[in-house]
């Protein structure tokens, strides 16, 4: 089986300050997702690239950049950290042929 | 915004079998069904998935109504284990080469009392 690491667990921050997380999979998947998730409420897509330096902006792309450097890793960036922006950023996965997506357990960012 | 509704909680004892409801009416003839479920501090588990017929696995049984309009995730006797936020998501526009985009609503947390 794989895994999804994503750095670091817990993220603190200033205001405005440019933050950034990452995400390993050692799947070999095809596919990969940003998702933030905000207390009590479902998850939002920031970004998906579907190989290696593609990118595809999600419903919430406005204030994040992201890159995926190599087929195994996808970092997201947070321009300016803004304090509503506190969540939790889970990174996924997909293999090409498999239906399933697999999650990490999470970024959670809290910013001052 | 998500194109499924469910309720925001549901109660369970152990040993129950569970149904937890899903709506989707405006589910398009594409769409697979997904359930994925989340436990605090932890990203979402995958848990099954359906298009048009019922399915069975190890963790649960999807019962898919004939007109697709809605959906209930059977899990039979269940432990405290099983108490999570459970997310009937749609998966939308999958095709070869442009990926596959999961779209989460809140879910609906499932409680187990001993």
């Amino acid at each position: 089986g794989g895994i999804i690491t994503q750095t670091p667990k817990f993220l603190i921050g200033q205001e405005g300050q440019k933050l950034t997380l990452k995400c390993q999979q050692n799947f070999n998947h095809d596919t990969m997702y940003w998702y933030r998730q905000d207390s009590g409420k479902g998850l939002r897509l920031i970004y998906y690239s579907i190989t290696e330096n593609d990118l595809q902006k999600g419903d919430l792309s406005e204030g994040y950049d992201a890159s995926r450097e190599k087929k195994s890793s996808f970092s997201l960036t947070v321009t300016s950290a803004q304090k509503n922006e506190m969540a939790v950023f889970l990174c996924a996965s997909r293999g090409h042929a498999n239906t399933e997506v697999f999650f990490g357990k999470g970024t959670r960012l809290t910013v001052v | 915004d998500a194109k499924t509704t469910q309720p925001d909680s549901m109660e369970s004892t152990e040993g129950e079998t569970v149904h937890l409801p899903c709506s989707h009416a405006t589910i398009s003839g594409n769409e697979y069904i997904y359930w994925y479920r989340q436990v605090p501090l932890q990203g979402p588990e995958y848990v099954t998935h359906g298009l048009q017929q019922n399915t069975t696995n190890s963790m649960a049984f999807l019962a898919i109504a004939s007109d697709r309009k809605s959906s209930t995730l059977i899990l039979p006797h269940v432990s405290l284990r099983d108490a999570a936020v459970y997310h009937c998501i749609l998966r939308v526009g999958w095709q070869q080469g442009t990926g596959s985009k999961l779209s989460f609503g809140k879910g609906a947390k499932l409680t187990v009392s001993p």
